[in-house]
């Protein structure tokens, strides 16, 4: 049963510090999605790569977040420095190659506190 | 970019009775169309989807209805049951790029 997987699943961390979020997609899949989850915005959608290439980061605070895609079995979502208000869930999906309509299978999903 | 609106936010039904979940799209360049139920601390998942070129799509006790030329899609759940309480994703999808609406809380009574 594959399955995308995220790592840490929980993660409490200070405010100004470091946090790093991992997840490894279906094999065969080739394009990755972070999302951001909260209460008040829904699933908002972060950065996405396509055959690991960076599409669309638009959607992320650009001063603190990165993202990136070092080979096909590892994506990465960084946060430095972290503050209070990126307390969230983050999902991570992938999809994979049969055109327009393709469905997103989604991670556990990595639940961070700042405090 | 593509926006869509999802109503009601929050949706309570006594069990056996119907749902309905409406959005909005509004790109008409939109040509996937994919509702996710999500129960409570665990991850979206897929129930149905629809292809812009399909107007009507049912699985068993749910089905989703698009009209293209207002552009708006709705899930329906019949005789719903309280596993079927969780809340519920519309999404548009342009190139496999999905923008999500805010969600439907549905509760089911028994």
């Amino acid at each position: 049963d594959a399955r995308v997987t995220q790592t840490p699943r929980h993660k409490v961390t200070e405010m100004g510090q470091e946090v790093t979020m991992r997840c490894q997609p279906i094999l065969g899949h080739n394009t990755v999605f972070w999302y951001r989850q909260t209460m008040m915005q829904g699933l908002e959608l972060l950065a996405y790569f396509r055959n690991r290439a960076p599409l669309d980061d638009s959607g992320m605070p650009k001063d603190r977040f990165s993202a990136e895609m070092p080979d096909a079995t590892l994506a990465t979502l960084k946060i430095q420095p972290s503050e209070p208000r990126d307390s969230a869930v983050y999902f991570c999906a992938s999809a994979g190659t049969g055109g327009s309509y393709n469905e997103q299978f989604f991670g556990p999903g990595t639940r961070l506190t700042v405090l | 970019g593509e926006n869509v609106e999802q109503h009601p936010s929050t949706l309570s039904v006594q069990e056996g009775d119907s749902a309905v979940i409406k959005c909005t799209y509004s790109d008409s360049a939109s040509n996937y169309f994919p509702w996710y139920k999500q129960e409570l601390g665990k991850r979206p998942q897929l129930i149905i989807d629809i292809r812009s070129n399909v107007g009507e799509k049912k699985d068993q006790r749910i089905a989703v209805t698009l009209n293209k030329t207002a552009k708006h899609f709705s899930l329906h759940i019949t005789e719903t049951q309280p596993e079927d309480s969780a809340v519920y994703f519309c999404a548009a999808s342009i190139k496999s790029v999905m923008r999500f609406g805010a969600g439907t809380r549905l509760t089911v009574k028994p």
